[in-house]
């Protein structure tokens, strides 16, 4: 099966750089997704990463290496609204979803403060 | 951009009764998706909803408990049958492709169905 790790909760400060991390086990990787829920919200789609690197995406930028297993999910200038839980989910060819069952993990609650 | 709704947006439910939960894109989508979400929890895959076919169910759900419908590329339905107390959670449907502005990877979800069963 897949196993997904992030820490459970993170505290940063209002304008400073938060890096949530997301590490994984999985035999058929196709894909790792990161989200934003708010509590009380459907997830939204932040990034995609399929090959190693960086994707930039205004504030959010999001690292992959699938060598080691391994995402982030990078947040600059923090604002308070980004108070949110933070979701790393995987996409496994070999699972069933016709290769796009996505197994998430249990979340990141991100906590900013002035 | 392209829109996800599902209805009812929340519900409260009767132990016993059974619910069905509507879920339509504003455009053709390849794939959809049933997860759910319990309380203080992360998403959950109930099923692929396959257009024109029998769901592909994940272990631990079964088509008696949660029988769905695709009838068409944009439109899905999940029922809830004979609810217990442990049903109470979020009903999310997922989409992956199609959505205009977005690319055919991609995966959205819609706003969510809460469930509360007493």
């Amino acid at each position: 099966g897949q196993n997904i790790d992030q820490p459970t909760e993170m505290t940063a400060t209002e304008g400073a750089i938060v890096q949530i991390n997301c590490t994984y086990q999985t035999s058929g990787f196709n894909g790792l997704f990161w989200y934003q829920q708010h509590a009380g919200e459907a997830p939204t789609f932040l990034s995609y990463n399929v090959l190693d690197g960086l994707e930039e995406k205004g504030r959010f930028s999001s690292f992959l290496s699938r060598s080691k297993g391994y995402s982030y999910l990078l947040l600059k200038e923090l604002q308070m609204k980004d108070s949110a839980s933070y979701l790393c989910a995987v996409r496994d060819w070999e699972l069933t979803g016709g290769g796009n069952k996505l197994t998430f993990g249990t979340g990141t609650q991100l906590k900013v403060e002035l | 951009s392209a829109v996800i709704s599902q209805k009812p947006s929340r519900d409260i439910c009767q132990r016993g009764t059974s619910l069905t939960i509507q879920c339509q894109v504003d455009s053709q989508v390849t794939m959809m998706f049933w997860y759910r979400q319990q309380p203080g929890q992360s998403l959950t895959l109930i099923a692929t909803a396959n257009q024109g076919s029998e769901a592909t169910y994940e272990s631990g759900f079964v088509i008696d408990k949660f029988p769905i419908s695709r009838p068409n590329l944009t439109f899905s339905t999940l029922t809830v049958s004979n609810m217990s107390p442990e049903d109470s959670s979020i009903y999310l449907c997922s989409v992956v492709g199609g959505l205009a502005g977005g690319h055919s990877y991609e995966q959205y979800f819609g706003p969510g169905t809460r469930l509360t069963v007493t």
